[in-house]
């Protein structure tokens, strides 16, 4: 079966500094990997996939995310922390017909 | 239209009720989802359409829950006897074809459905 493990239930950042979002996958077979975002009241966005071509992943808005066979992770970073980035986040792992996601994480971003 | 609507968004109802919930996806988009996000928690899926065809049902979590999508397009989730513990925000997403390894799903904003 395919599952996500989210290692972080909140991350706080300064404004400006470095994200981490950690994300562990157990799949039995190549996976396909998701981030997705949730703002309060908004519907989920998907930020970047991972589908076996390219291990390093960018997305929209400065994320990015490196899938890594080896340690089964699927983290994903941003360079500098914007106040409009403060929302929850989702990683997720295919799983026909539908999708797994993890139980997110909680990103604060402190002025 | 442009992203995947829902609709009520928001429904209160009490113990032992029936409600619907519907969903309107991206145009052309023939693979439609439900999902349901308890409190705290991330989205699980319900069931999932290709075309008019529920092609699978395995995650509705009891025969209270039913879901139709007659002409292929909209669809509404049903619940009959609702309990207190269905309250929760069902989400409903859509793809172009249904293939969940490689497609991006959209989301619409949901529905946050309590249960008194």
């Amino acid at each position: 079966a395919q599952s996500v493990t989210q290692l972080d239930s909140h991350v706080s950042v300064s404004e400006g500094t470095p994200v981490l979002l950690r994300c562990n996958y157990s799949s039995s077979y190549s996976p396909s990997l998701f981030w997705y975002v949730q703002h309060p009241n908004k519907g989920l966005q998907l930020l970047l996939k991972y589908t076996s071509a390219a291990t390093l992943v960018k997305g929209i808005n400065g994320f990015e995310a490196e899938f890594k066979k080896s340690e089964t992770s699927f983290h994903l970073t941003k360079p500098s922390a914007h106040m409009s980035d403060a929302a929850e986040y989702f990683c997720v792992v295919s799983d026909p017909p539908g999708m797994r996601f993890g139980a997110g994480t909680r990103l604060t971003v402190k002025p | 239209g442009a992203g995947v609507s829902q609709t009520p968004s928001n429904k209160v109802t009490e113990k032992g009720k029936y409600v619907e919930l519907r969903c309107d996806p991206i145009s052309g988009h023939t693979a439609l989802y439900w999902y349901r996000q308890s409190l705290g928690q991330g989205p699980e899926f319900l069931i999932y359409f290709q075309g008019t065809g529920a092609a699978d049902d395995s995650g509705l979590p009891n025969d209270r829950f039913f879901a139709v999508r007659p002409e292929g397009s909209v669809s509404t989730l049903k619940i009959q006897r609702t309990e207190r513990g269905d309250s929760a925000v069902y989400l409903c997403a859509s793809s172009l074809t249904g293939r969940p390894t490689q497609e991006t799903q959209y989301f619409g904003p949901g529905t946050r459905l309590l249960v008194l």
